[in-house]
């Protein structure tokens, strides 16, 4: 079963912009992860975020991590069309031995 | 360094064949993970291997088996081929035992089941 779950499921926006997505999960967690993948391509490690943390960046990245609400979000700033790809949040749930839990995904679009 | 490989790289296989997916971890990880993705949804976890033994075990049937080598290598194994089974096989290595870290993941192997 899915533990997280992405908003919205596909987000279109100009070069340039800022994108936002948007992550929920149930149960609690030891650490929350964002992968990129292009077009059905391996997936590529962004950022990892422990639960004790709120706020990681990394370059054009930054991700806040909320524990009380069980959400995550995920800022790329500055948009390039090179961008465009696949974003999944992936929870190591407390208890669960080894295992990450990923979501549906967010299509982020970036037009030129 | 070279990164995750596998082979192979596509595959097609009919119902009731049995295939064999190869995986080989960045030098140093001694962590091997499986995920299967179906086309639209995220990858889902298969099996998590570490120095050998199986550490983790995904809602899987008994037709998906895997095994990790002396080299840390590891294959995985699908019999009885069903037509569901068609998806992207993505493998992971890291340097964590128990638990999880960054993951980094392979090319995948396309599997078509026909």
């Amino acid at each position: 079963s899915q533990q997280g779950e992405e908003d919205p499921q596909a987000l279109s926006i100009q070069e340039g912009e800022n994108a936002t997505m948007n992550c929920s999960y149930k149960t609690s967690i030891n650490n929350l992860q964002w992968y990129r993948q292009n077009s059905g391509r391996g997936l590529v490690h962004l950022i990892l975020i422990r639960s004790n943390e709120r706020e990681k960046h990394s370059g054009r990245l930054r991700v806040t991590l909320d524990t009380s609400k069980k959400s995550s979000s995920l800022l790329i700033t500055a948009s390039r069309a090179a961008d465009t790809a696949s974003y999944f949040c992936a929870t190591d749930r407390t208890g669960a031995n080894s295992k990450l839990t990923f979501g549906k995904g967010i299509t982020l679009s970036v037009r030129p | 360094d070279a990164g995750v490989t596998q082979s192979p790289t596509h595959l097609i296989k009919t119902r009731g064949q049995h295939v064999t997916l190869r995986c080989s971890p960045i030098s140093g990880h001694k962590s091997v993970s499986w995920y299967q993705q179906v086309l639209g949804q995220g990858p889902q976890f298969i099996f998590q291997y570490y120095e050998k033994e199986e550490r983790g075990r995904g809602n899987f049937p008994d037709r998906f088996s895997a095994r990790q080598f002396p080299n840390y290598s590891s294959e995985l194994n699908v019999n009885a081929l069903l037509l569901g089974d068609s998806a992207l096989y993505l493998c992971a290595s890291s340097l964590a035992s128990l638990g999880t870290d960054t993951q980094y993941f392979g090319p995948g192997t396309r599997l078509t089941v026909l």
